[in-house]
């Protein structure tokens, strides 16, 4: 059974900071996705990652992926408090059809000014 | 303007009752999923349908039920048998089973009175 882990759960930090937020999955995937979500709100998504040492970047956030690791980080750099949001990862079971997403738990970040 | 529908924003259920929960989307998608999101977690699957008259119990199905009678339309009843129903509901849709980018929906909040 799939089972994706985030590190940490919670992360407060201060503005100007850099932070790397670490996901994890136990089983093969080729692909990985992070969605953002604000409070009370839906899924936004941030990132598709379709192969293994797939980078990308977006304003203050880079996520990459390691799939021999079965690893991806997202990194914030210069954090702002905008950025203060629950970020998931999220993996597709390596089935014919990918039929299936499962989700992490969620890393709660705090900017503070 | 496309996308994904959910009514209502807010839900109550008094005990025994059943109700549903309507996920609408305009994106001519094929597949869509209904995720539960408890305080403080990640997202877990519910149903999820690749095809219209076609739908798959995820991880948590017990309790609930759903159909897919047209493309647009998936809707999610919440059974009586359903004991702890109070949760944030999310229903999401991609072009096809396995395709890399969910589109969610802004979410139902469903709680029992």
């Amino acid at each position: 059974e799939l089972k994706v882990e985030q590190n940490p759960l919670f992360l407060s930090m201060q503005e100007g900071k850099n932070y790397t937020i670490y996901c994890n999955y136990s089983t093969t995937s080729d692909r990985l996705y992070w969605y953002r979500q604000d409070p009370g709100k839906s899924l936004e998504s941030l990132f598709v990652l379709l192969s293994n040492g797939a980078v990308k970047q977006e304003g203050r956030l880079m996520a990459s992926l390691d799939t021999k690791a079965r690893l991806s980080t997202l990194h914030i750099t210069a954090a702002v408090h905008d950025l203060s949001a629950t970020y998931f990862c999220a993996v597709p079971l390596m089935k014919t059809s990918y039929d299936k997403v499962i989700f992490g738990p969620g890393t709660s970040l705090s900017v503070i000014p | 303007d496309g996308g994904i529908t959910q009514s209502p924003k807010y839900l109550f259920r008094k005990e025994g009752q059943n109700v549903t929960l309507s996920c609408e989307q305009n994106l001519n998608h094929d597949a869509m999923y209904w995720y539960r999101q408890d305080p403080g977690q990640g997202l877990r699957l519910i149903y999820y349908s690749q095809i219209v008259n076609d739908f798959q119990k995820g991880d948590i199905a017990e309790g609930y039920s759903v159909s897919r009678e047209k493309k647009e339309s998936f809707p999610l009843t919440v059974t009586s048998a359903q004991k702890n129903p109070t949760a944030f509901y999310l229903c999401a849709s991609s072009i096809s089973p396995g395709d890399e980018k969910l589109f969610f929906g802004s979410g139902t909040q469903l709680s029992v009175l």
